[in-house]
């Protein structure tokens, strides 16, 4: 099976910058992806990673390293506004379209 | 463009009663995907279609659940004799197709009194 671990909770101030990690234990998919989440909204799409490395979106970045089964989205000169659930997630390989989520890691950004 | 929608955005229902939960994927999208979602939890996959057909429904709970997509866009999640635990908010996704990039709805929050 598949299962994705974040921590549940992580808080910073403003134009801070904050890492939300995702471990995984899963036998092969195809790519990490990452949603944001605010409160009563829908998960937004974030960033996508196929291949190890850095990917960097504007203020957002994300990671992937398949060797150590870890990623981590990066998110930097916090807003108030990037107060949200993050979820990552992953298309396991011989299951289709089916994505698997972490639990989600909320965010709160304090002034 | 218009993003996913779903219809209704809230439905209170009473226990035993048959509710419908409406999809309208983005223009396009050959895939569709429904999750539920529980407070504080991630998304949990239901069924996704491909085209007009269920390509996986390994996630739907049980034989009270049922989705259809008869022409390849809109997609309906019929709930039958519901239950209390049936109360969450229901996701719809939709993708250009299996491999790309899933789009969600803004979910239909179900309660179940």
């Amino acid at each position: 099976g598949q299962s994705l671990e974040q921590p549940s909770e992580v808080t910073a101030v403003e134009g801070a910058i904050v890492q939300i990690n995702c471990t995984y234990q899963t036998s092969g998919f195809y790519g990490l992806s990452w949603y944001q989440q605010h409160d009563g909204g829908a998960p937004t799409f974030l960033s996508y990673n196929a291949l190890d490395g850095l990917e960097e979106t504007g203020r957002f970045s994300s990671f992937l390293s398949r060797s150590d089964s870890y990623g981590y989205l990066l998110l930097q000169e916090l807003q108030m506004k990037d107060s949200a659930s993050y979820f990552c997630a992953v298309r396991a390989y011989n299951q289709g379209g089916k994505l698997i989520f972490g639990q989600g890691t909320e965010l709160s950004v304090k002034p | 463009g218009a993003g996913v929608s779903q219809t209704p955005s809230n439905k209170v229902t009473e226990k035993g009663k048959y509710v419908e939960l409406r999809c309208d994927p983005i223009s396009g999208h050959t895939a569709l995907y429904w999750y539920r979602q529980s407070l504080g939890q991630g998304p949990e996959f239901l069924i996704y279609f491909q085209g007009t057909g269920a390509a996986d429904d390994s996630g739907l709970p049980n034989d009270r659940f049922f989705a259809v997509r008869p022409e390849g866009s809109v997609s309906t999640l019929k709930i039958q004799r519901t239950e209390r635990g049936d109360s969450a908010v229901y996701l719809c996704a939709s993708s250009l197709n299996v491999q790309e990039t899933q789009y969600f709805g803004p979910g239909t929050r179900l309660l179940v009194l």
